[in-house]
């Protein structure tokens, strides 16, 4: 079936590199979304894409779905001790599957 | 904006005995609930598609007998975890889609079957 694979797995970067995080799927997706979960939270919705191409920025934050539709990443600029959680891309097939994930952590 | 509400956050049940989460939309209506369940490090997986007023549709591996879902209205879904075991000790957590603000989720519910 369907599934969406995210790398890596895990990402330890210091306070102020920059951090990027892969989604990828064996099928065209119709759409992407992300989200962020912070330890012990759980996911907060951070933006979708839909179009071919898509590249949308939040701040230091910035998404891009592939011309294919089958890959998208996130990318942190900068990054802050804030921004520490695991980052999850999902997608809607019949249902609405998040990918593995990546567990971000900022070291001071 | 759309809420979720889930209760309980956190539940230690005795092995054997059932336990019951809700899930609420506050300020909308939703027709379609999500169960997921994530233990530690992983990802979320879907269990269930939760459907107001019918039955609800599991993923392939997930034991409906045992997983109960219950959709009676439109702002209430609950999860049944019946017979709970050790290994059931998971965070549950659930969602709804709401057309303006997409999927909103609960605050989950911690587990922990002794």
């Amino acid at each position: 079936g369907q599934q969406v694979m995210q790398i890596p797995q895990y990402q330890h970067v210091q306070e102020g590199e920059d951090f990027t995080t892969y989604c990828n799927s064996s099928t065209t997706l119709s759409n992407i979304q992300w989200y962020k979960q912070r330890p012990g939270g759980h996911p907060v919705f951070l933006i979708q894409l839909v179009k071919s191409g898509e590249v949308k920025k939040q701040k230091r934050l910035t998404f891009q779905f592939g011309e294919a539709k089958k890959n998208s990443s996130l990318h942190i600029t900068a990054t802050q001790t804030t921004d520490v959680g695991t980052y999850f891309c999902a997608y809607t097939g019949n249902q609405f599957y998040f990918g593995t994930g990546t567990s971000l952590t900022v070291i001071p | 904006g759309a809420v979720v509400s889930q209760h309980p956050s956190r539940v230690i049940c005795k092995s054997g005995t059932s336990v019951k989460i809700e899930c609420r939309s506050l300020d909308f209506q939703a027709t379609t609930m999500f169960w997921y369940r994530q233990f530690p490090k992983q990802s979320l997986m879907l269990m269930a598609t939760s459907n107001e007023g019918s039955k609800a549709t599991y993923e392939q591996g997930v034991e409906k007998d045992k997983f109960l879902i219950n959709h009676a209205s439109l702002t209430l879904s609950t999860l049944t975890v019946t017979s709970a075991h050790p290994e059931d000790s998971s965070f549950y957590i659930c969602s709804a889609l709401q057309e303006a603000y997409g999927y909103t989720f609960g605050s989950g519910t911690r587990l922990t079957v002794v």
